[in-house]
Order: structure tokens, then sequence, then C-alpha cells
């Protein structure tokens, strides 16, 4: 079953804003982590967090994690339109083997020239 | 670099064929996985593996089996195919161990059952 969900579902903007993605999921987890698929492909793991930080930083992205609110973003700076791909974020659950992952739905980001 | 490898980007296949995916990871993984994925429902889970010959069910086993003999090797067999099957089929295999409980994908499969 999916724990996480993207919201929202799609998100279109200009190239060079900032795009944020949400994900919300509901059982307490190891780590949370964002993955990225472009049009037809395999998915490419981009960033994990662990459940005790809080903020994340990998070039032009920013994760934050919320286990109070069992929550997490994926902010990506001064987008590219080869950004455009869907952004899945998969959830470690605390009560599972550490060899399945969590996915959720998606965000479908498409940033215009 | 994790290289995991789908033998065909994109399959057409008859109603009632026998099907078969072949997936293989160079990283000496053991934990292998069988997604697939629809617009609308994401990944959704059908097989993995955790060691040679050993396989679970995930959430939609139905339909599908799954063959592990060598530990880099792991292979999704549909053995009736029927066009609800249609669909993009994702492997991926992970080392499975925290934090690094990464999990690398293969390009996809995209089937078509016709």
């Amino acid at each position: 079953s999916q724990q996480g969900e993207e919201d929202p579902q799609a998100l279109s903007i200009q190239e060079g804003e900032n795009a944020t993605m949400n994900c919300s999921y509901k059982t307490s987890i190891n780590n949370l982590q964002w993955y990225r698929q472009n049009s037809g492909r395999g998915l490419v793991h981009l960033i994990l967090i662990r459940s005790n930080e809080r903020e994340k930083h990998s070039g032009r992205l920013r994760v934050t994690l919320d286990t109070s609110k069992k929550s997490s973003s994926l902010l990506i700076t001064a987008s590219r339109a080869a950004d455009t791909a869907s952004y899945f974020c998969a959830t470690d659950p605390i009560s599972g083997s550490a060899r399945q992952l969590t996915f959720g739905s998606g965000t479908q980001l498409t940033v215009l020239p | 670099d994790v290289k995991v490898t789908q033998s065909s980007r994109y399959l057409v296949k008859r109603t009632g064929e026998k099907v078969f995916l072949e997936c293989v990871q160079d990283m000496d993984h053991e934990n292998m996985f069988w997604y697939r994925q629809d617009p609308g429902l994401g990944l959704r889970l059908i097989y993995f593996s955790y060691d040679v010959k050993m396989k679970e069910k995930g959430d939609i086993p139905e339909g599908y089996s799954v063959s592990r003999e060598k530990k880099e090797r792991f292979s999704l067999i549909l053995e009736s195919a029927s066009t609800n099957q249609t669909s993009m089929y994702l492997c991926a295999s992970t080392e499975g161990r925290r934090p690094k409980n990464i999990q690398y994908f293969g390009a996809g499969t995209r089937l078509s059952v016709l």
C-alpha cells in the first residue's frame, strides 16, 4: 500500500522559479527519500533524510522533514527546463525490514522555458 | 555506479502469451524488486526477493510469478498475459541496510498486451 502521498499532483512553473513539492505519510519512519523519474524512464534517487534530521541540502535541492506532522517537502531552487520530471517520495517505515520502501504517487513537475 | 539493466525497453505481446521480463544488477545486492507503474496509481510492488531462490509477494502478485536462480538476476513472468497487464514494469535493487537502503532502478519495460 502507498504510504507517502505527494501534493500537488501536478505543478507547472516558469524557468528560474522555485518548485516546492510536499509529501505526507502515515506511520513512523527511519528515513524518507526523494526520487526523480524522467518521462518513460526508471526512478533515480535524489536525496535521503533520516528521521533525526530536519533539513538537508544537495545542490539546488533542499529537503525538510517534520516527523511531528509526518510530512516532508522538496524544494528545487532556480528551476530549469531539464528539471521537468515526476518526483516521488518514498518512506522506510520503522516497522519494516529496511529492504522495502513505500512510494507515493508522485508530483509531475513541468518547468516552462 | 550501480547498474540495473532490464532486458527490453518495449514489448508487445498477445493475450495468453507467456512473457518473461528480465532484470540484472551488477552491485551484488541481495534485494531485488518488481514494480508496475500505472498513471495515477504510482508504483505498486508485485514481488520482491531478498536472496537467491527466495521470494515474497508484494501488493499485487496475482497473475505474476518470479524467479531468482542467481543473485544478479530477477525475472518476472506473466504466465498468461492479459490486457490489464499492459503497464510500465520497473525493476529495482538495493543493499537493503540502513541508512543506505536506496533503491536503484532499471530504465523500465513498457509492455503492451494486445
